[in-house]
């Protein structure tokens, strides 16, 4: 299994603000996977983010709006940037366990955007 | 690509009684099958998941789930629910090949009266 530490657990932002969320892992992990929960929805992928490499965008998600770092194997971030009220959800963290390969989950960051 | 449906966006059970959630997937390949609970403000717990072998999975709280491939189904069952199953469940099926890399169905929101 993975313990998944996600920063800040909940947040109030202004419109046109960005927002940096933090995911650190108490184990080092090769695939780490960023989603978002949009109220009342189910959980969306956003990216995926090897380190040493350039994150992976799913259809619908752009670098510009959701910037991804990865610097080291238990560590990563999410921003989400020039944020709007329709950015507000939960943004989840998760990563590939060794092992069995399956995914473990942070608790989540719950945004609202104002 | 893959998909995964639940058919039942809310189920309403008396605290007891038995409990069948629907998850139905589409992927080419033997599929890694996943379902997850969400209670409120909390983050994603594993209940069961299904890599092969033994078509009826076990996991935890009770809950067991049945891979019937000829059906593309995955339905996620418990004999006898107790209220604190309440809570929002999620199917998941593996992408490309994957097991952490997910795609979730839309959820099935379970009530329990008492």
């Amino acid at each position: 299994s993975a313990v998944i530490s996600q920063k800040p657990s909940r947040d109030i932002c202004q419109r046109g603000t960005s927002l940096t969320i933090q995911c650190q892992v108490d184990s080092q992990v090769t695939m780490m996977f960023w989603y978002r929960q949009q109220p009342g929805q189910s959980l969306t992928l956003i990216a995926t983010a090897n380190q040493g490499s350039e994150a992976t965008y799913e259809s619908g998600f752009v670098i510009d709006k959701f910037p991804i770092s990865r610097p080291n194997l238990t560590f990563s971030t999410l921003t989400v940037s020039n944020m709007s009220p329709e950015d507000s959800s939960i943004y989840l963290c998760s990563v590939e366990g060794s092992g069995t390969g399956e995914a473990f989950f942070g608790q989540g960051t719950r945004l609202t955007v104002v | 690509a893959q998909s995964v449906t639940q058919p039942d966006i809310h189920i309403t059970v008396s605290e007891g009684a038995s409990l069948e959630l629907r998850c139905n997937y589409s992927y080419g390949a033997t599929p890694y099958l996943f379902w997850y609970v969400q209670s409120p403000g909390q983050g994603l717990q594993l209940l069961l998941k299904y890599f092969s072998g033994d078509t009826l999975v076990q996991g935890i709280k009770g809950f067991e789930a049945e891979f019937k491939r000829s059906q593309s189904s995955f339905n996620l069952r418990k004999p006898s629910v107790h209220w604190s199953d309440a809570a929002e469940y999620f199917c998941a099926v593996g992408r490309s090949g994957t097991a952490s890399k997910l795609t979730f169905g839309t959820g099935t929101r379970l009530q329990v009266t008492l």
